[in-house]
């Protein structure tokens, strides 16, 4: 399977707080994606990172990524109350296949 | 700008009945996916267009699923007949490319008795 793989698959931190998500994937690929999904919504996408970046920011959101260990992480800095979601990776690889994971469940406290 | 837009938001409907799920796509987006999701196995891949032509349909499990995309602006999913294990929730998502980002509508619950 192409599935990508989150770490930890839940999460639950202090608003303020960081927090911090890894994905693992098994092949070499375009790009990769990160997602949230908040309860009975659908995903919004978040940042893309190109195979030939390594790190990428986008407000309080910073993405890496590692091709030689297949890796990404989604860094969420100061942590929100409204940040409380499900995350996804998502990698493109070949012609036009796109791979999700299965999510990491992240709980803000206030 | 609307989104992408699914009806009906949610189906409950009996086993060995006919279901069918609607989408608009964003205009100008010429990709269209559908994606079912459960907490078994996550967000799966059942079949994507481009340009309103089946490009990947491996991802529809069995021939009782069927999906159509007349014109740029609207796709079904079909289901017939329909089992409790079709229960899930499923997306649809439109981007410029396959490589682009996804934008997803809010989904279809749907429940088979």
């Amino acid at each position: 399977s192409q599935q990508g793989e989150e770490d930890p698959q839940a999460l639950s931190i202090q608003e303020g707080e960081n927090a911090t998500m890894n994905c693992s994937y098994k092949t070499s690929i375009n790009n990769l994606q990160w997602y949230r999904q908040n309860s009975g919504r659908g995903l919004v996408h978040l940042i893309l990172i190109r195979s030939n970046e390594r790190e990428k920011h986008s407000g309080r959101l910073r993405v890496t990524l590692d091709t030689s260990k297949k890796s990404s992480s989604l860094l969420i800095t100061a942590s929100r109350a409204a940040d409380t979601a499900s995350y996804f990776c998502a990698f493109s690889y070949g012609n036009n296949r796109l791979a999700f994971g299965k999510g990491n469940q992240v709980v803000v406290i206030p | 700008d609307a989104g992408v837009i699914q009806s009906p938001r949610h189906e409950v409907t009996e086993m060995g009945q006919e279901v069918t799920l609607r989408c608009k796509p964003i205009s100008g987006h010429n990709s269209l996916f559908w994606y079912r999701q459960t907490m078994m196995r996550g967000l799966e891949l059942l079949i994507y267009f481009n340009n309103n032509v089946p490009i990947d349909d491996s991802g529809m499990p069995e021939d009782r699923f069927s999906a159509k995309m007349p014109n740029a602006s609207f796709s079904t999913l079909k289901i017939q007949p329909s089992e409790p294990r079709d229960s899930a929730v499923y997306f649809c998502a439109s981007s410029t490319g396959f490589i682009s980002p996804l934008h997803f509508g809010n989904g279809t619950r749907l429940t088979v008795t």
